[in-house]
């Protein structure tokens, strides 16, 4: 009963240096989409999915990429991370895009020093 | 202005008692409602979606008026377990693929 699997759940980055974040589903969702959580910010939406080879941007995309080979991976790369990338990240599954639940991945910590 | 705003609390309510929070969104447009809980250093779960003719799942009850662009929960017979916070999420007509979330607002359920 995974849901939505998320990795890593912590993660301390330098300055400049790149990583992926890694999101599975295993409940055959065609949408995904990833999100981060800042203080007094809301969840703010990255990027997201409707489908495998399908992605477009969110709200805040600049920094990241992402890619969808297969309808259970949506990873998100961070290119060249930066201190204002030190957030807290999600990615979210759902059946269909803003109407049905969505499901959360646990999150991971992102420091940026 | 925030596309749905709510306010952060917190709000401290002893056990029992029964506590309302509103959100409002700005998008008169707007297609479907939820409300999500969020623990401490934990993901959002969906709570329970939000109807027009009004929903309620045991001790909750959602109401959405359009004319007023607001969302409402109300919890009755607070529990300490009801402690989290609690986010208003709307999605936006033409952006089907978009939900937006408010910043929250934080309950405290105290003996």
């Amino acid at each position: 009963n995974a849901g939505v699997t998320q990795t890593p759940k912590f993660q301390v980055l330098k300055t400049g240096q790149s990583m992926t974040l890694q999101c599975a589903q295993d409940m055959n969702h065609e949408y995904m989409s990833w999100y981060r959580q800042d203080p007094g910010m809301g969840l703010r939406l990255i990027h997201y999915s409707v489908g495998a080879g399908i992605t477009d941007q969110g709200e805040v995309p600049n920094g990241y990429n992402v890619s969808r080979s297969t309808t259970e991976d949506f990873p998100l790369r961070l290119l060249s991370a930066a201190p204002s990338q030190t957030s807290v990240y999600f990615c979210a599954s759902s059946l269909q895009a803003g109407r049905t639940e969505a499901f959360f991945g646990q999150g991971t910590r992102l420091t940026v020093v | 202005r925030k596309e749905v705003e709510q306010d952060p609390g917190p709000f401290n309510v002893p056990e029992g008692a029964t506590v309302a929070f509103n959100c409002t969104y700005s998008n008169s447009a707007s297609q479907s409602f939820f409300w999500y809980r969020q623990d401490c250093r934990k993901e959002p779960k969906l709570l329970m979606s939000v109807y027009s003719s009004g929903n309620e799942d045991g001790r909750f009850t959602a109401q959405l008026n359009r004319a007023s662009q607001y969302i409402s929960l109300l919890i009755r017979d607070s529990k300490l377990s009801d402690s989290a916070t609690y986010l208003c999420v709307v999605t936006l007509t033409g952006t089907a693929s978009k939900l937006t979330f408010g910043t929250g607002t934080r309950l405290q359920v105290m003996l």
